[in-house]
């Protein structure tokens, strides 16, 4: 198992231009999430998803696109960048399972992104 | 809305000394409670969690940590420290069952020789 895999490890991009960040897991875990680290402020949730073809919104939401056409990938998209998303971004993913379980989460190397 | 306030963004102690970081929380519900590392340049990895068990619960690497009602405190100890315990260390809480996690700050832990 390759477990959750992230891709690229760095990106420079200038104000405006697009790109997405690439995130696989190959243990079949439902439920995947994306978060960006910022210097004193810990991680927050950008976007979640619970299964393939549902995504919903975390703490952070606002500049970046999300969708889960497959159980495996769950890519996130940068629009426009600003500045302000200079950040390292976290993929993770864990099993769903049963209410009132946790399923522990398994987090990705990171995307170390600055946007110029 | 949950919310997790680790205090102390840099801990420094010597090597074999007890290592403390602080972790309160604020939860309309009784909450998971997790502590996560991060080494340099790595994704995250938990350390241990409390999910409505045992108050004390045991971690990888000899940490541990009490869930405290009373204070809302869930504070990481561990009674010696080895110089691979360099890190920073995060404290999260989610509602029970869920998948969300809400993180502290962090704190950075630095061994000296």
């Amino acid at each position: 198992n390759a477990g959750v895999t992230q891709t690229p490890k760095f990106q420079v991009l200038k104000t405006g231009q697009s790109m997405t960040l690439q995130c696989a897991q190959d243990m079949n875990h439902e439920y995947m999430s994306w978060y960006r680290q910022d210097p004193g402020m810990g991680l927050r949730l950008i976007h979640y998803s619970v299964g393939a073809g549902i995504t919903d919104q975390g703490e952070v939401p606002n500049g970046y696109n999300v969708s889960r056409s497959t159980t495996e990938d769950f890519p996130l998209r940068l629009l426009s960048a600003a500045p302000s998303q200079t950040s390292v971004y976290f993929c993770a993913s864990s099993y769903s399972g049963l209410a009132g379980v946790y399923n522990e989460q398994f987090f990705g190397p990171g995307t170390r992104l600055t946007v110029l | 809305a949950q919310s997790v306030t680790q205090l102390g963004s840099h801990v420094s102690v010597s090597e074999g000394a007890l290592v403390l970081l602080r972790c309160n929380y604020s939860s309309s519900v009784p909450p998971y409670l997790f502590w996560y590392v991060q080494y340099p340049n790595q994704g995250l990895q938990l350390l241990l969690k409390y999910t409505s068990a045992a108050t004390l619960v045991k971690g990888i690497n000899g940490f541990e940590a009490e869930f405290k009602k009373s204070e809302t405190s869930f504070h990481l100890t561990k009674p010696s420290a080895h110089m691979s315990d360099a890190a920073e260390y995060f404290c999260a809480v989610s509602d029970p069952g869920a998948q969300k996690l809400v993180f502290g700050q962090g704190t950075r832990l630095t061994i000296n020789p």
